[in-house]
């Protein structure tokens, strides 16, 4: 099985300016997930989508979106970019259902936003 | 305030001994933990887990070990290699919570000497 994909790797962007990241979770997985990683903070929970609806979300400003397709393929945006918004932004995918029998989350290999 | 704390940023270790990384949680509603290892330039790779309802589970080289009254658990690599240097993040999910929701430690970097 093809691992989580997300594109692009690397991006580099100009204050205020938007972005748009993409992730193809595993064949067969529902649940995808994205997950800033940034030096001070760690991995740090944004949302994750189930079916096309968002079921949790972090501690994140309204900057930051996200949105599933029927395909279980996710994107998520930043508007109005910071300068701390420089980080490495993870998708992951799981097989499982809320409260259901634990699964692992698998992780793609990131986008690098650099925000100049 | 951290509910995942992994207190040691970095561990050296000779190649063939043990490798013992510590991770302390606060919150007792948290029901199933992970370990994930990361390569600089790649996103986090999945090794173990362990429920609640357990103490311990093996994979190999890796066992994970939870102290539930102490709120700590440990993952043991026995022997280390040199290709076990990365950082090491300990996870863990709330009770009832979704499997995409994971509450992160900051990592500790391993480096397996030869």
């Amino acid at each position: 099985k093809a691992g989580v994909t997300q594109t692009p790797r690397y991006l580099i962007k100009t204050r205020g300016q938007q972005v748009t990241l993409s992730c193809s979770p595993i064949s067969g997985h529902r649940s995808v997930s994205w997950y800033q990683q940034t030096p001070g903070q760690g991995l740090q929970f944004l949302f994750e989508y189930f079916s096309e609806t968002q079921r949790n979300k972090g501690n994140f400003p309204g900057r930051f979106s996200g949105r599933q397709f029927s395909n279980s393929r996710s994107e998520m945006n930043v508007s109005t970019l910071e300068l701390g918004d420089s980080a490495l932004y993870l998708c992951a995918s799981s097989s499982s259902k809320q409260g259901a029998n634990n699964s692992p989350l698998h992780f793609g290999n990131g986008t690098r936003l650099t925000v100049t | 305030d951290q509910q995942v704390k992994q207190n040691s940023p970095s561990l050296s270790v000779q190649e063939g001994r043990i490798s013992i990384l510590n991770c302390d949680y606060t919150n007792s509603m948290f029901d199933y933990f992970l370990w994930y290892k990361k390569y600089p330039a790649e996103g986090p790779t999945f090794l173990i887990s362990i429920s609640s309802i357990k103490d311990k589970n093996e994979d190999g080289r890796f066992t994970v070990f939870l102290n539930k009254s102490a709120k700590h658990l440990s993952l043991h690599i026995v022997p280390s290699q040199p290709g076990d240097s990365a950082v090491y993040f300990c996870a863990a999910k709330y009770y009832g919570g979704s499997q995409g929701n994971l509450i992160f430690g900051k990592g500790t970097k391993l480096s397996v000497k030869p």
